[in-house]
């Protein structure tokens, strides 16, 4: 599992909050990215980081925004969450040159 | 726009059943094709296939890639209930980020 975990693992949260999800890395690598499932849709890609301070958009970015200050954590911040919102986030990282994506445990987030 | 698309979505079959599972792709600068299983929770890796033609093997499961006509199939040989999951294709274009785009996934389900 490349060492990943995601926090929090459950949020319930309303309309209109601001929510963070974090996702930490043991294993140093460089890629990290963060998607979201729901059903129909398979896993959708939020954001990705290619390295400290290095992010960039990816197919359902509306309403999201990232960070990564440090090789370990890349956090996902909904600034005001909406009912759309809900869904299940999974982290992922990729070593260069690796073959697969290792994913973290999942955030289940709901906005009522 | 980039495209995988996974057929049948759901699936239900009796143990010692045989089983294919399709994935089918429209990608600028194909990279690589990859399978992962996932049983309520995160997807776990089955196999990267980058060649055509060449088969990769894993216990019962195997797949296969036809990078002329775009698509790949997973099989599944003596099922078993615990190969009940979602199986999702992901296709990674040629950008060197790891970025991945994901089918809907296809449910599997096996009866004893």
């Amino acid at each position: 599992d490349a060492g990943i975990t995601q926090s929090p693992r459950h949020k319930v949260t309303e309309t209109g909050t601001p929510v963070t999800l974090r996702c930490h890395q043991t294993e140093n690598h460089r890629y990290m990215y963060w998607y979201r499932q729901d059903p129909g849709h398979g896993l959708r890609l939020i954001h990705y980081s290619y390295g400290v301070k290095d992010t960039d958009k990816g197919e359902v970015s509306d309403g999201y925004s990232v960070s990564r200050s440090k090789t370990e954590d890349f956090l996902l911040t909904l600034e005001s969450a909406t009912s759309s919102q809900t869904s299940v986030y999974f982290c992922a990282t990729h070593l260069q040159g690796g073959d697969e994506q290792f994913f973290g445990p999942g955030t289940r987030l709901t906005v009522l | 726009e980039d495209k995988v698309v996974q057929s049948p979505l759901s699936l239900v079959v009796h143990e010692g059943d045989t089983v294919t599972l399709n994935c089918s792709y429209e990608v600028t600068n194909f990279r690589s094709l990859l399978w992962y299983k996932q049983e309520k929770k995160a997807p776990t890796f089955l196999f990267m296939l980058t060649s055509s033609g060449i088969e990769k093997k894993s216990g019962r499961l195997s797949s296969i890639l036809d990078k002329k006509e775009l698509f790949s199939i997973l099989n599944i040989t003596a099922t078993q209930t615990g190969d009940s999951a979602v199986y999702l294709c992901a296709v990674e274009a040629s950008s060197n980020t790891g970025k991945l785009i994901f089918g809907q996934g296809t449910t599997l389900q096996v009866k004893p």
